[in-house]
């Protein structure tokens, strides 16, 4: 059974920085692309980033471009985002999800993580 | 960026009913687009992709359908389950976009 389970989240200041990670079971993660997307509360989901099978190739949009990185770690099936100079508009559950075959949609997603930005 | 516009934002409907909701693109984006619902509090599931692939193990009640500008995703028979929030998403061109999403609720 596929599986990813997201920590990291929490409370932190304007300015401030978190790791995510994404634990990643029940399937061969280096065989996949995977992708983080958010939604802040009551809102819509907005993909922010991903990276390919063998982390060579990160993307960002352009709203964390600069301030967030995406990394994985193939030997321990795990998918990193790294937030930094976070800002109350990057409030947000961050959900990590599995892209089929670098295919650009998503297939499999965790329950999320909550960060919360705020003074 | 592409931008994308579901309609309705919400729509109230019994079980049993057939629900339609569009999906429309800025810009062509040939047959790139997915389908997702979301239930409160939970991650969004796949639905379809490919605009009309239906993602295994989910209902033949649902469908979709269209190219280029605009899409449909249909709900033949709405079941209790179905009530959610359903998301289209481009994935045509960077950034990967999302409809701002439509809200089915009980009549």
């Amino acid at each position: 059974e596929v599986q990813l389970v997201e920590s990291g989240g929490g409370s932190v200041q304007p300015g401030g920085s978190l790791r995510l990670s994404c634990a990643a079971s029940g399937f061969t993660f280096n065989n996949h692309w995977m992708h983080w997307v958010r939604q802040a509360p009551g809102k819509g989901l907005v993909w922010i980033s991903h990276i390919n099978n063998d982390g060579s190739s990160p993307h960002y949009a352009d709203s964390v471009k600069g301030r967030f990185t995406i990394s994985r770690d193939n030997a321990k099936n795990t998918l990193y985002l790294h937030l930094n100079s976070l800002r109350v508009e990057d409030t947000a559950v961050y959900y990590c999800a599995r892209d089929p075959t670098g295919e650009y949609h998503f297939d499999y997603w965790g329950q999320g993580t909550l960060v919360t930005v705020s003074s | 960026d592409f931008q994308m516009t579901q309609s309705p934002s919400t729509l109230s409907a019994s079980v049993g009913d057939r629900v339609t909701i569009t999906c429309r693109a800025s810009h062509s984006i040939s047959s790139y687009l997915a389908w997702y619902q979301q239930n409160p509090g939970t991650a969004p599931k796949l639905l379809i992709y490919k605009a009309s692939t239906l993602q295994t193990g989910v209902p033949s009640r649902f469908s979709g359908s269209g190219s280029g500008t605009e899409f449909t995703l249909t709900i033949s028979s709405l079941q209790p389950d179905d009530f959610a929030t359903y998301y289209c998403q481009q994935y045509d061109d960077y950034p990967w976009t999302f409809g701002q999403g439509t809200k089915v609720e009980i009549k």
